[in-house]
C-alpha cells in the first residue's frame, strides 16, 4: 500500500524568504502526486500535481515541486513567501482509480512578518 | 456560486445522539467523497461513491451510513455520536473517480463537536 510522509510537522518562514516543505513517499507501482493547500477554516485546494513527463510541476500561487523517483520525494518550494502563504500544506498520493487519496499528515506553514 | 457546499457548517450535539450532514456539488462530477479530519489535522477518507454506487469503504464503524439520493448529493448520517466522532468532515468530488489523476474539489468543511 502507499504511504506519504511529511517531515516537518511546523516550518515558520520569514516573509520573503524562501521555503520548502518536504513530502516521501511510498509505492510498489508509479504513482499520482498531489499538494493540496489548506488555509484556516476552509477546505483543501488543489495547489499542483505530478502525472508524467517533467519532473518540475508549477503549481498556483507561485509554487513548485519537484518529482524525484530515485528518492521517491515531492517536495513543494516557494522563493519568496507572503502572509497569506500561511496555512497548511498536505501531501497525497494515488497509484490508480480503485484506490483512494492518501494524505500526509500535513505541514503548518507559519509566514513571520 | 459554491461548487462543493456541506451544511451545516458548525455541529455540536450530546453523545448518543444521531445527526446528518449534507453535500452538494454543482460540477457535475459523478464521484463523491466523505473525509475525517482529526484534531491533529489528520486526513482521512470515509466513503467514495461514483453515481450512487458505494467504491471505497474504508474500515469506518457501522454507525456511519452514507447516503446517496442523486450524484449530486452525498449525506453522512451518523448514529450514537462518541466523543471520538469529534472532527471536521469533508466532503468532496471528482469529475470521474476513475481516473487516478483526477483533482478533487473539497467543501468547507463541517465541525462536529461531541460533548
Amino acid at each position: 500500500a502507499q504511504s506519504v510522509t511529511q517531515l516537518d510537522s511546523q516550518v515558520p518562514v520569514f516573509e520573503e524568504a524562501p521555503v520548502e516543505l518536504r513530502c516521501n513517499y511510498s509505492s510498489s507501482v508509479s504513482v499520482y502526486l498531489f499538494w493540496y493547500v489548506q488555509y484556516p477554516n476552509q477546505g483543501l485546494q488543489l495547489l499542483l500535481k505530478y502525472l508524467s513527463g517533467s519532473t518540475l510541476v508549477k503549481g498556483i500561487n507561485g509554487f513548485e515541486a519537484e518529482f524525484n523517483k530515485s528518492q521517491t520525494s515531492f517536495h513543494l518550494r516557494k522563493p519568496s513567501v507572503h502572509i497569506s502563504d500561511t496555512a497548511e500544506y498536505f501531501c497525497a498520493v494515488r497509484v490508480s482509480g480503485n484506490t483512494p487519496l492518501v494524505f500526509g499528515k500535513g505541514t503548518r506553514l507559519s509566514v513571520i512578518a | 456560486d459554491t461548487a462543493v457546499s456541506q451544511t451545516p457548517k458548525y455541529l455540536v450535539t450530546q453523545m448518543g445522539n444521531d445527526k446528518s450532514i449534507k453535500c452538494e456539488q454543482n460540477l457535475g462530477h459523478d464521484t463523491m467523497y466523505w473525509y475525517k479530519q482529526d484534531s491533529k489535522k489528520f486526513l482521512k477518507i470515509m466513503f467514495s461513491y461514483n453515481n450512487k454506487e458505494l467504491i471505497i469503504n474504508e474500515t469506518v464503524p457501522n454507525r456511519f451510513s452514507p447516503k446517496s439520493p442523486d450524484k449530486a448529493h452525498l449525506n453522512l448520517h451518523i448514529n450514537s455520536l462518541e466523543l471520538g466522532d469529534s472532527a471536521v468532515y469533508f466532503c468532496a468530488s471528482s469529475p470521474s473517480g476513475r481516473a487516478p489523476q483526477e483533482t478533487q474539489y473539497f467543501g468547507p468543511g463541517t465541525r462536529l463537536l461531541v460533548l
